[in-house]
């Protein structure tokens, strides 16, 4: 199995346009996550599915924010319009069940808005 | 509201000793908690983890210790080694919340040889 695979690996973009993040989970996980690494808060959780469902989106900082499970296979989250506090390294995440304790990350995208 | 804090963001060992990373929590209902490891530019992969209802798991050179009384867990690496230099971070989880983690801010260890 690949893994959880994320892309792109990097991506820089200007202040005020538009960013795509994408996600392909495991095959068969049924949970996915988006988690936030920060210096000062570490890994926050943005956005959690359930079976393509949005479970909980209380993480989002923004409505500028946006997520999306079209099917089991893949996601994505958008920021729009992109801001330069919103760099970070954006991280996916994917669990075989809802309960499970443990989670399988992706390398990460790295977002820097100048 | 930080749940689950790593108040040291950094700490050196010198290999072959005992490395001991601390993580505190505030929320007393979590059922598991659990420490990921992190190389640059790579993702947080799973190191070990305790229920809450134990105070000790052992896994190899990996010992997590749970205070509950304490809101406190502890990672123990004996005897550390120069690979083992990496971000760790403490995460806790509910059962009842679908599986979301709750992560701290982690902590950089540096074994040096």
């Amino acid at each position: 199995d690949a893994g959880v695979i994320q892309s792109p690996r990097h991506e820089v973009t200007e202040m005020g346009q538009e960013v795509t993040l994408r996600c392909k989970p495991i095959s068969g996980h049924n949970s996915l996550f988006w988690y936030r690494q920060t210096m000062m808060r570490g890994l926050e959780l943005l956005i959690y599915f359930n079976n393509n469902v949005p479970i909980d989106d209380s993480g989002m900082p923004e409505d500028r924010f946006s997520a999306k499970m079209p099917n089991a296979s893949f996601s994505t989250l958008k920021i729009q319009p992109s801001e330069p506090r919103d760099s970070a390294v954006y991280f996916c995440a994917s669990s075989p069940t809802p309960t499970n304790t443990e989670a399988f990350f992706g390398q990460g995208t790295r977002l820097t808005v100048v | 509201d930080q749940q689950v804090k790593q108040n040291s963001p950094s700490l050196s060992v010198q290999e072959g000793r005992i490395s001991i990373l601390n993580c505190d929590y505030t929320n007393s209902m979590f059922d598991y908690f659990l420490w990921y490891k992190k190389y640059p530019a790579e993702g947080p992969t799973f190191l070990i983890s305790i229920s809450s209802i134990k105070d000790k798991n052992e896994d190899g050179r990996f010992t997590v210790f749970l205070n509950k009384s304490a809101k406190h867990l502890s990672l123990h690496i004996v005897p550390s080694q120069p690979g083992d230099s990496a971000v760790y971070f403490c995460a806790a989880i509910r059962y009842n919340q679908g599986g979301k983690l709750i992560f701290g801010q982690g902590t950089e260890l540096s074994v040096k040889p």
